[in-house]
């Protein structure tokens, strides 16, 4: 089955630490696009972050970065100098070139304490 | 610049009614996606539709339909309501604009809360 895997389903921080969330997928196919969203209690999903799995270069926003490491099947979202603005359900996706379903993992809860 | 947005915001059914929701998406976009999110769960797409036709589909049965406009905007239908179509629906948008698959990203609209009774 082609499916997207976060194994932690609840993660806890303080304020100003970094934490990393887990992902690991399953597919066949060589080329594809990888993806953090963040859904607030607002419900809108927001786009943290992208990786296009032929480029080796780990993607970097701002304090978000991913560690791709595609041999593993893995993609990993580290947030460095956590903020309480940060809590959120975070999904990892997967998304095939030439198609735009998108395949959603289950998703971590984030809380930020202060 | 609006986004994508959705209406209504919240809708209560009952078991066997019909349903209709709306999203228009982001000024410049041509392709609207629909998902479905259960309580506690990820988003499960539905289908695409681009140039006012279905291109690809999820795992959900014929009771699932759609409808692209001339204007990019799309209505998503869900006959014969079950209690299990309880959930948050998803509008996202992007771009293909004739590139196979699109190199732009999806953007969500607020989503629909749908409570079936």
């Amino acid at each position: 089955a082609q499916t997207v895997t976060q194994s932690q389903p609840e993660m806890s921080v303080q304020e100003a630490e970094t934490v990393t969330l887990s992902c690991t997928y399953d597919t066949s196919e060589n080329n594809y696009y990888l993806f953090w969203y963040k859904q607030p209690p607002s419900r809108q999903m927001i786009l943290v972050i992208r990786q296009e799995a032929y480029k080796q270069q780990n993607a970097t926003e701002n304090r978000f970065s991913v560690n791709f490491q595609k041999a593993a099947k893995s993609f990993s979202l580290k947030i460095s100098d956590s903020q309480l603005g940060d809590t959120a359900m975070y999904f990892c996706a997967r998304r095939f070139e030439g198609a735009q379903k998108l395949v959603f993992g289950q998703g971590t809860r984030l809380t930020i304490n202060p | 610049d609006a986004g994508v947005t959705q209406s209504p915001t919240h809708l209560i059914k009952t078991r066997g009614q019909q349903v209709t929701l709306r999203c228009s998406p982001k000024s410049g976009h041509d392709t609207v996606s629909w998902y479905q999110q259960a309580l506690g769960q990820g988003p499960q797409f539905i289908f695409q539709y681009y140039e006012e036709e279905e291109r690809q589909r999820g795992n959900f049965p014929d009771r699932f339909s759609g409808h692209q406009f001339p204007n990019y905007s799309s209505e998503l239908n869900v006959n014969a309501l079950l209690l299990g179509d309880s959930a948050l629906y998803l509008c996202a948008s992007s771009l293909i604009g004739g590139l196979a698959g699109g190199r732009y990203e999806q953007y969500f609209g607020p989503g629909t809360r749908l409570t079936v009774t």
